[in-house]
């Protein structure tokens, strides 16, 4: 799996967009970027993943350069509750008969601040 | 739809004895995966099993053994408990044949061997 470099923490003020951004540099053509985050003492939550599209749900955005080389998950606005530790990955979905696990690097810290 | 649910949410327990984290989800994703995570460390990968009735070997399965007997269940058992098995313990499961096999967590158990 490509490796990412993410800032360690970022702070955000309460209702304001949180712009989280990723470096995958050494992304392959067939590589997923996936978001997660984790809450303290929770487990990690899928929040997003796209491939070279920009995507959208019901909790965020996902922003991928044209080259792929970045990406950058938006919080459209940013909740108490949103501060947590969130994780960037790439990866290849297994399909044969092998496994694919999720390896989380060390992450960004938001702090949302009130 | 509760997803994925693991019990119990936390527990001590006295080295040798035998102890089995409960998983299960409600998604009728095929792929199921047993992590642990400790300070330092991120997570790691300790049995998998990416469909009913067959389990694989992730990176640390030594004093694990886990069980796939339908979809939804994937118990993990320590035969004999160690202090260096205490940690976090998450759960997961995907549908491996989905496009992209997002993989999804449960809330965790935190074991604690004395």
């Amino acid at each position: 799996d490509a490796k990412t470099t993410q800032p360690p923490s970022m702070d955000c003020a309460e209702g304001r967009a949180a712009n989280l951004p990723c470096n995958h540099s050494t992304i392959s053509g067939n590589e997923y970027v996936y978001w997660y985050r984790q809450i303290h003492s929770q487990g990690p939550q899928y929040i997003i993943h796209g491939l070279k599209n920009n995507e959208t749900n019901e909790m965020a955005s996902l922003i991928i350069t044209e080259d792929r080389k970045s990406s950058t998950l938006i919080l459209p606005h940013a909740t108490l509750r949103d501060t947590a530790v969130y994780y960037c990955i790439v990866r290849v979905p297994e399909h044969s008969g092998g496994y694919q696990k999720v390896t989380f690097g060390i992450g960004t810290k938001l702090q949302v601040i009130p | 739809i509760a997803g994925i649910t693991q019990a119990p949410t936390s527990q001590i327990l006295a080295a040798g004895r035998r102890m089995t984290l409960r998983c299960t989800q409600d998604m009728r994703h095929n792929a199921m995966y047993w992590y642990r995570q400790d300070l330092g460390l991120g997570l790691r990968l300790i049995h998998y099993s990416n469909t009913a009735g067959t389990t694989g070997k992730g990176e640390v399965p030594d004093g694990y053994s886990v069980s796939r007997a339908n979809t939804d269940d994937f118990p993990l058992t320590l035969a004999s408990a160690v202090p260096s098995q205490t940690s976090v313990y998450f759960c997961a499961s995907s549908d491996r044949s989905s496009g992209t096999d997002t993989q999804y967590f449960g809330p965790g158990t935190r074991l604690t061997v004395l």
